[in-house]
């Protein structure tokens, strides 16, 4: 089955710096990838997807970028505000709809 | 906006319990995916059902089955409980099977 792995765990960065999530995947079946945001205690919300027959997908600040010779798709976060410390989750899915996610970055947004 | 309901919210059962967890999917959404959630880790897919039938299935044990209902709304139901099923139980819904999944808040299950 698909390994989604998920680098780096934590992650703290100065109000206004960028912040880069970076994410694996095993099945090169994998045709969707979507970021998702989890603050404490809610609900996992998409904030940003892209699939594999684009390169690159930006809103706003937030951008995912997808390399699928080398099986790694990554976020970015520019001029990051404390409302972006949460819990992201990066996930890969084929045509079989079932996501798997990696374990997740704490983002700490420092004022 | 009738997002996705989960039923309840939170809940405490006792080892070798039986529980089951109610999600409506969103207003328009006929499949419905159930994961699991561990503290600190990434949700981890149980089983989709889609025209009341499961369709896909992840790697967890008999004792997680479910049911799909004529109006979509699901159930997990959990046999045996074991102290590690204590986790967060996320329903996710979407259209036709495809992946523009809206999560619910999900069911906080502990078991003591």
């Amino acid at each position: 089955g698909e390994n989604v792995e998920q680098h780096p765990s934590t992650l703290s960065v100065q109000e206004g710096d960028s912040a880069v999530i970076k994410c694996t995947y095993s099945d090169s079946a994998s045709n969707y990838f979507p970021w998702y945001k989890q603050e404490l205690g809610k609900r996992p919300q998409l904030i940003i997807d892209i699939r594999s027959n684009v390169g690159e997908k930006k809103d706003q600040r937030i951008a995912v970028t997808l390399n699928k010779t080398a099986k790694h798709f990554s976020l970015h976060i520019t001029e990051t505000q404390p409302e972006d410390s949460a819990v992201y989750f990066c996930a890969a899915s084929s045509n079989d709809y079932k996501l798997s996610f990696g374990a997740g970055t704490t983002v700490t947004v420092r004022a | 906006d009738a997002g996705v309901t989960q039923s309840p919210t939170h809940l405490i059962k006792t080892r070798g319990q039986q529980v089951t967890l109610r999600c409506s999917p969103k207003s328009g959404h006929d499949t419905v995916s159930w994961y699991q959630q561990a503290l600190g880790q990434g949700p981890q897919f149980i089983f989709q059902y889609y025209e009341e039938e499961e369709r896909q299935r992840g790697n967890f044990p008999d004792r997680f089955s479910g049911h799909q209902f004529p109006n979509y709304s699901s159930e997990l139901n959990v046999n045996a409980l074991l102290l590690g099923d204590s986790a967060l139980y996320l329903c996710a819904s979407s259209l036709a099977r495809t992946d523009g999944y809206t999560f619910g808040s999900g069911t906080r299950l502990t078991v003591v």
